[in-house]
């Protein structure tokens, strides 16, 4: 069984400062996975970025990146220059891999981390 | 635009009826999924299907029925069986049947039940 552990209920930062979000995982598949979701007060799930378990570098997009510490199992989402419009609920979530590093969309998701970004 | 429509946004149920949220895509994707999530929580899954014709149970699929007779399609039916059907509901897709490379999921804008 995968899990998913976000500790942080909420955090405030300030704009323009970066800010972390942690997510710890726990699984015992060899392949995996990872990815951090927003959800914005409209409610709708948008992809933010993605880490697979044999990726060796730390995935990027944009003002995103994730901190990938595989042995210590963290996947920690940065965000850069923080905006107003960052604030949302961030999900952590995982998937296991099928040999060939394939998924069908069974994610595991965190408990989320509401952000708040302040002016 | 290519993506997914939920409907309805929001909706009221009384208990003991049936109530069926719809899901359409045009993203050509063949694998859709239904989420549940309760305020603060994560999501959970609740039915998936990777084929048209064909659809697998997820962790709390009890109470819920599903159909995928088109592949643009995939109506999740919450049953008067479900104990405590008020949620939001998020559908989801993705490409490709036998999998596909990373996993990612695009969802829909979800539908809020309440029961009365």
């Amino acid at each position: 069984a995968q899990k998913i552990t976000q500790t942080q209920p909420g955090m405030f930062v300030q704009e323009k400062e970066a800010v972390t979000l942690d997510c710890t995982y726990d699984t015992s598949d060899q392949s995996y996975g990872l990815f951090w979701y927003k959800q914005p007060s409209s409610g709708e799930m948008i992809f933010l970025i993605y880490q697979g378990s044999y990726d060796e570098q730390n995935a990027t997009e944009g003002r995103y990146s994730l901190n990938f510490q595989k042995a210590r199992k963290s996947a920690n989402l940065v965000i850069s220059a923080s905006q107003l419009g960052d604030s949302a609920m961030y999900f952590c979530a995982m998937t296991s891999l099928e040999a060939g590093g394939t998924s069908y969309g069974k994610l595991t998701f965190g408990q989320g981390t509401i952000l708040t970004v302040h002016p | 635009d290519g993506g997914i429509t939920q409907s309805p946004k929001y909706l009221f149920r009384k208990e003991g009826q049936n109530v069926t949220l719809s899901c359409e895509q045009n993203l050509n994707h063949d694998a859709m999924y239904w989420y549940r999530q309760d305020p603060g929580q994560g999501l959970r899954l609740i039915y998936y299907s990777q084929i048209v014709n064909d659809f697998q149970k997820g962790d709390i699929a009890e109470g819920y029925s599903v159909s995928r007779e088109k592949k643009e399609s995939f109506p999740l039916t919450v049953t008067s069986a479900q104990k405590n059907p008020t949620a939001f509901y998020l559908c989801a897709s993705t490409g490709g049947a036998a999998g596909i490379v990373t996993g990612e999921l695009f969802f829909g804008e979800g539908s809020r039940l309440t029961v009365l």
